[in-house]
């Protein structure tokens, strides 16, 4: 089935830095992919849709110009959390519609020092 | 209140017991229904897939939906080990965004 990959895994960095998260579809083109934010024991959250060729969208609550997007390709999109800060740990996942689901990436742990 | 509510366990029943999952929600735009299963530390893989009231089965797997009562349920029978994980559940309107609802966590004892 398809694939959708997400790189580094596992980021740890100190409070003040961005961090990039990369979100891939390794099959299938996505002209759309959702980013989500899950905390621990706590549910998924959409934070933003990526649009492929225009502006991501945000939902209510989240800071755009923290929580940077960019769909560079209908095969890539790109979470940057600028400035982090300890509240920003959390569990960060992507996906991407496909054929007939929507296909999750795995998972990239950032965890703010 | 959220638009999905799902009780978060956690749940604990023995192997080849049936397993009930439900949640509840307060959207009647909602029109996709779906059943995810979520490895700690992993991305949800769907289980379960439906958009119309009433049942829909694959394998050990039933989903439940009833739109009027805006309830949906997952049923997993002859439950085995491996069965342990958090299942969430999830829907949406026509947009692929998808609300989930906070998952609850299966233990399955051998």
């Amino acid at each position: 089935g398809a694939v959708v990959s997400q790189h580094p895994s596992w980021v740890i960095c100190k409070s003040g830095t961005s961090v990039k998260i990369e979100c891939r579809s390794l099959d299938f083109q996505a002209t759309t992919m959702f980013w989500y934010r899950q905390f621990p024991k706590q549910s998924l959250m959409l934070m933003a849709t990526s649009n492929e060729g225009s502006k991501a969208t945000y939902e209510q609550g989240v800071e755009k110009d923290k929580f940077l997007i960019n769909h560079a390709s209908l095969t890539l999109s790109t979470l940057t959390v600028t400035s982090a800060h300890p509240e920003d740990s959390s569990f960060y996942i992507c996906s991407a519609p496909g054929p007939n689901e929507q296909f999750f990436g795995p998972g990239t742990r950032l965890t703010v020092l | 209140q959220k638009e999905v509510e799902q009780d978060p366990g956690p749940l604990s029943v023995p192997e080849g017991a049936i397993v009930s999952l439900n949640c509840t929600y307060s959207n009647s735009a909602f029109q996709y229904f779906m059943w995810y299963r979520q490895y700690s530390r992993k991305g949800p893989e769907l289980l379960m897939y439906t958009y119309s009231s009433g049942n829909k089965e694959d394998g050990r797997f039933t989903a439940q939906v009833d739109k009027s009562s805006k309830y949906i349920s997952l049923f997993i029978r002859d439950s085995q080990p491996s069965d342990s994980a958090t299942y969430l559940c999830a829907m949406s309107r026509n947009d692929y965004k998808l609300s989930f609802g906070a998952g609850t966590t299966v233990t399955v004892r051998a």
